[in-house]
């Protein structure tokens, strides 16, 4: 593995309740993503990060929030959970070079929104 | 807005034989193109990246070609083996941006 550790590994939780999921490196890479997988989409990226306090928005955005203070760490925090957000998500890295833009991925989160 | 294709969604080949699996995208502005492998419960472990500039890279059993102009990328395994057997996915990277599409995957079973 990369050094990518995702927390929790499984979470169950109710809908209405405020989740964190966290994403953290010991590669010091710059990009850093949060994707989610479910069947028939693939995997989707939600946002992902090109430094501390930089971030973006993937395609499926709407009702997800990012944040990175540290290198190391990015963190997805889901407001407000909806059943529509059970999913596994994933995180990965990858450096910023010509030669080594290779993405890495975590072990994933499965999060179940009863 | 980049689309990610890959057919078939689901493949079984007996063990020793060479396969290929494809992928095709609608938008050849492309800065790269990487083919990953996933097994069920796992992570994705990258395989290959090809650059733009690139036609082809190889790894071991592994081959991947690219061609820009005709929206198209195919992975070729040569003498399959069971420990194959997973999900092969591949995801391209917009020119001018760090963001990926993945395609869906091909389902990849190998039997023994």
């Amino acid at each position: 593995d990369a050094g990518i550790t995702q927390s929790p590994r499984h979470k169950v939780t109710e809908t209405g309740t405020p989740v964190t999921l966290r994403c953290h490196q010991t590669e010091n890479h710059r990009y850093m993503y949060w994707y989610r997988q479910d069947p028939g989409h693939g995997l989707r990226l939600i946002h992902y990060s090109y430094g501390v306090k930089d971030t973006d928005k993937g395609e499926v955005s709407d009702g997800y929030s990012v944040s990175r203070s540290k290198t190391e760490d990015f963190l997805l925090t889901l407001e407000s959970a909806t059943s529509s957000q059970t999913s596994v998500y994933f995180c990965a890295i990858s450096e910023s070079t010509l030669a080594k833009n290779i993405q890495y991925f975590g072990a994933g989160t499965r999060l179940s929104v009863l | 807005k980049q689309e990610v294709t890959q057919i078939p969604a689901a493949l079984s080949v007996p063990e020793g034989e060479n396969l290929v699996l494809n992928c095709s995208f609608t938008d050849s502005a492309i800065y790269n193109l990487q083919w990953f492998r996933q097994d069920p419960g796992k992570g994705l472990t990258s395989l290959l990246l090809i650059q733009s500039s690139q036609r082809e890279q190889t790894s071991g059993r592994l081959n991947a070609s690219l061609d820009k102009s005709s929206g198209r990328s195919t992975l070729y395994i040569a003498a399959s083996q069971p420990g194959d057997s997973a999900t092969y996915l591949c995801a391209v990277r917009r020119e001018g941006t760090y963001k990926y599409i993945f395609g869906t995957g091909t389902r990849l079973k190998v039997l023994a």
